[in-house]
């Protein structure tokens, strides 16, 4: 059953530090997106790719944040200087890349930033 | 604009009731696709339904059915004697063709089966 897997799962962090985070999208899926899921905010966007090329970063605090797809079996989410605010459970969903398709999701990281 | 609405913050039910979680949405996307997914309390989304805006015919699979009307913009999940397992968060989510990947999410409503 193909998944999409995300590290760490859970992380803890001073403000200040750099987090970064990890996506391996299902196997075949060329489409890669990063969520963020507050109380607050509820599910955004916050960036995705296809075939590794950045799409759509508009969800993205730019001055802080960076996502990356080093390779097609990676996608990575850096934040640098994080900040308490960046508290929230961080979801990577992979597509099999037509428009419109189904995405799925992994299990998320769970980042609390004191 | 695009917007999904599900007006129902919470709702709590006793095991083998029906429930029926709404959801509303508003495009202008003559094309569009609408999906359910669920968020039990381990946290991850889990894809339940994708469906077109050209495919009005109701779904049924298992004891969950899905009911979409374009009449009034809605595409509402039922599930038919309910049990403790599925007590989660249900959200509805948009994507229309416009911004053809972006899939715009609700609120959620949060689903409390009681044994």
């Amino acid at each position: 059953d193909a998944r999409v897997t995300q590290t760490p799962r859970d992380k803890v962090t001073e403000m200040g530090q750099e987090v970064t985070m990890r996506c391996q999208p299902i196997l075949g899926h060329n489409t890669v997106f990063w969520y963020r899921q507050t109380m607050m905010q509820g599910l955004e966007l916050l960036a995705y790719f296809r075939n590794r090329a950045p799409l759509d970063d508009s969800g993205m605090p730019k001055d802080r944040f960076s996502a990356e797809m080093p390779d097609a079996t990676l996608a990575t989410l850096k934040i640098q200087p994080s900040e308490p605010r960046d508290s929230a459970v961080y979801f990577c969903a992979s597509g099999p890349g037509q428009p419109q398709e189904t995405q799925y999701f992994g299990p998320g990281t769970r980042l609390l930033v004191l | 604009a695009q917007k999904v609405t599900q007006a129902q913050t919470e709702i709590s039910v006793v095991e083998k009731e029906d429930v029926t979680l709404d959801c509303v949405y508003e495009t202008r996307d003559t094309t569009y696709y609408l999906f359910w997914y669920k968020q039990p309390p381990s946290g991850e989304l889990v894809f339940l339904i994708r469906r077109n805006s050209f495919d009005e015919q109701n779904e049924i699979s298992g004891r969950y059915s899905w009911n979409f009307q374009k009449s009034t913009s809605s595409f509402n999940f039922t599930i038919t004697a309910s049990q403790v397992v599925d007590s989660a968060v249900y959200f509805c989510a948009l994507s229309g063709s416009y911004n053809t990947d972006k899939l715009i999410f609700g609120t959620g409503t949060r689903l409390q089966v009681f044994p």
